[in-house]
């Protein structure tokens, strides 16, 4: 697609149950970025894809977040047992490889309520 | 370790006057540093980059920033702002190869344009 496309868009979601977050990078784009952003406050770093791979999952908070790749598609964040702490919107970045001067393009985010 | 640090989380200008937010780094190697805009509810859009070609750094929407390495300094201006600047604006860095090259933002200054 032309940009980066994550579903859904908005979520509401039990205390306890489980959630899965989809993200469609742009084509092409073998580097792939997990972020969680909080109300009020900046963009927090979960998870690095590279292909399928994921060199770089120091930012996810707690054995609940996990998260997966099919090859250099689409990629599904998870978060089991979900606690309200939890609400947050989360965003999926792609971009170029490894050039480090290329940028991130963000989608839209999906916005996760647990009530 | 890379790190970006914004003064001022909230800035307010009157429209046609000068916005400066303020964005400092660290880093142990050369530095690549972004800028992004994020209006209400969407997700985060590019506003320029520097990638050691230039200093100053001409954007979109009449943004621009200077890479000052001595002050360790890539602040974002804006000679007259408008109303539709109002949104927030995260100034980021890009890890090293071990880190997979993933954007490390600063906590995001909100910037208000006053009629």
């Amino acid at each position: 697609g032309a940009g980066v496309s994550q579903s859904p868009s908005n979520k509401v979601t039990e205390k306890g149950k489980d959630v899965e977050l989809r993200c469609d990078p742009i084509s092409g784009h073998t580097a792939l970025y997990w972020y969680r952003q909080r109300l009020g406050q900046g963009l927090e770093f979960l998870i690095y894809f590279q292909g399928n791979s994921a060199p770089d999952k120091s930012g996810l908070p707690s054995d609940r977040f996990s998260a997966e790749r099919t090859g250099e598609s689409v990629s599904t964040l998870t978060i089991q047992r979900t606690q309200q702490e939890d609400s947050a919107v989360y965003l999926c970045a792609s971009s170029l490889a490894p050039g480090m001067g290329t940028e991130a393009f963000f989608g839209q985010g999906t916005r996760l309520t647990v009530v | 370790a890379q790190s970006v640090t914004q003064l001022g989380s909230h800035v307010s200008v009157s429209e046609g006057a000068l916005v400066l937010l303020r964005c400092n780094y660290s880093s142990s190697v050369p530095p690549y540093l972004f800028w992004y805009v994020q209006y209400p509810n969407q997700g985060l859009q590019l506003l320029l980059k520097y990638t050691s070609a230039a200093t100053l750094v001409k954007g979109i929407n009449g943004f621009e920033a200077e890479f000052k390495k001595s002050e360790t300094s890539f602040h974002l201006t804006k000679p007259s702002a408008h109303m539709s600047d109002a949104a927030e604006y995260f100034c980021a860095v890009r890890a090293g190869y071990n880190q997979g090259g993933k954007l490390i933002f600063g906590q995001g200054t909100e910037l208000s344009v006053k009629p």
